[in-house]
C-alpha cells in the first residue's frame, strides 16, 4: 500500500533562518506531489505542485520554493524565513488526474517562526 | 480562479442526530468534489468524493449531493457519533494534468454525547 511521510513533525525556527521540509511517498511511482499551507483555523492553500521530476508549478508568490529531486521526494525550502511563514505545512500526493484516484495527505509539519 | 465557500463554520449536534455541511463553488469547469476530515494535529483524511457526472453518493452514514446547476454540494452525516467530531473541509478541482484542489474554510463539527 502507498504511504506518505513528512518530517519533521514540528519545527521552531528564528526569523531569517533557512528552511527545508521533506516529503516522501512510498508504494507508487510517478505520483503528482503537492505542498499546502494551513493557517490556524483556516482552510488549506495550495503552494506548489509537481507532475514529475524537476517540474514545479507555483500557485502563489511567496518566500518559499519547492524542488523534486527524485520521483517520490518533494522538498519545501526557504532561504530566509519570515514571521508570516508560520503555519501547518502539508504534503499530498495522487496518481494523476487520469487515474481518478483521490489526493492523500501526510500528517504535516507544524512550523513556528520566532 | 476557483472560490469555494463553506457553511457553517461551526456545528454542534446531539449524538444520533444528522449533520449537514454545505459548500458552493464558482468555477463551472470544476468536476471533482472531495470531502476531508481533519483531526487535531493530523493531516486531512478523505472521507468521500463525488464527480460531476453523479448527483449523489453514499457510503454508510455519509452521503454527498451535488447540484451542478446551482454550483453547490453538501455533506450529510447521519446517526452522528462522538468520534465524528473533527474539522471537515470541502474542496473542488477542475480537469488538468494535476488536481489542484481549492478548499473551503472548514467546519468544526462537535457531536455532543
Amino acid at each position: 500500500s502507498q504511504t506518505i511521510h513528512q518530517w519533521p513533525a514540528t519545527l521552531v525556527q528564528p526569523v531569517g533562518s533557512p528552511l527545508s521540509l521533506e516529503c516522501t511517498v512510498e508504494g507508487t511511482s510517478n505520483p503528482n506531489l503537492y505542498w499546502y499551507r494551513q493557517a490556524a483555523g483556516r482552510g488549506l492553500q495550495l503552494l506548489f505542485y509537481s507532475v514529475g521530476i524537476g517540474q514545479i508549478s507555483s500557485e502563489v508568490p511567496q518566500n518559499l520554493s519547492a524542488s523534486r529531486p527524485q520521483d517520490r521526494q518533494f522538498i519545501l525550502s526557504s532561504k530566509k524565513l519570515l514571521l508570516s511563514d508560520s503555519g501547518f505545512y502539508l504534503c499530498a500526493w495522487d496518481q494523476g488526474y487520469s487515474s481518478n484516484q483521490p489526493q492523500h495527505f501526510g500528517d504535516g509539519t507544524r512550523l513556528s517562526i520566532l | 480562479g476557483e472560490n469555494v465557500e463553506q457553511h457553517p463554520s461551526t456545528l454542534s449536534v446531539q449524538e444520533g442526530d444528522s449533520a449537514v455541511i454545505k459548500c458552493t463553488y464558482s468555477d463551472s469547469a470544476s468536476n471533482y468534489f472531495p470531502w476531508y476530515k481533519q483531526e487535531l494535529g493530523k493531516g486531512p483524511q478523505l472521507i468521500i468524493d463525488i464527480r460531476s457526472n453523479v448527483g449523489e453518493k453514499k457510503d454508510q452514514r455519509i452521503a454527498v449531493t451535488l447540484n451542478k446547476t446551482a454550483k453547490h454540494f453538501s455533506l450529510h452525516i447521519t446517526e452522528t457519533q462522538p468520534e465524528d467530531s473533527a474539522v471537515y473541509f470541502c474542496a473542488a478541482s477542475r480537469r488538468g494534468s494535476a488536481r489542484q484542489l481549492t478548499f473551503g474554510s472548514g467546519t468544526q463539527l462537535t457531536v455532543l454525547p
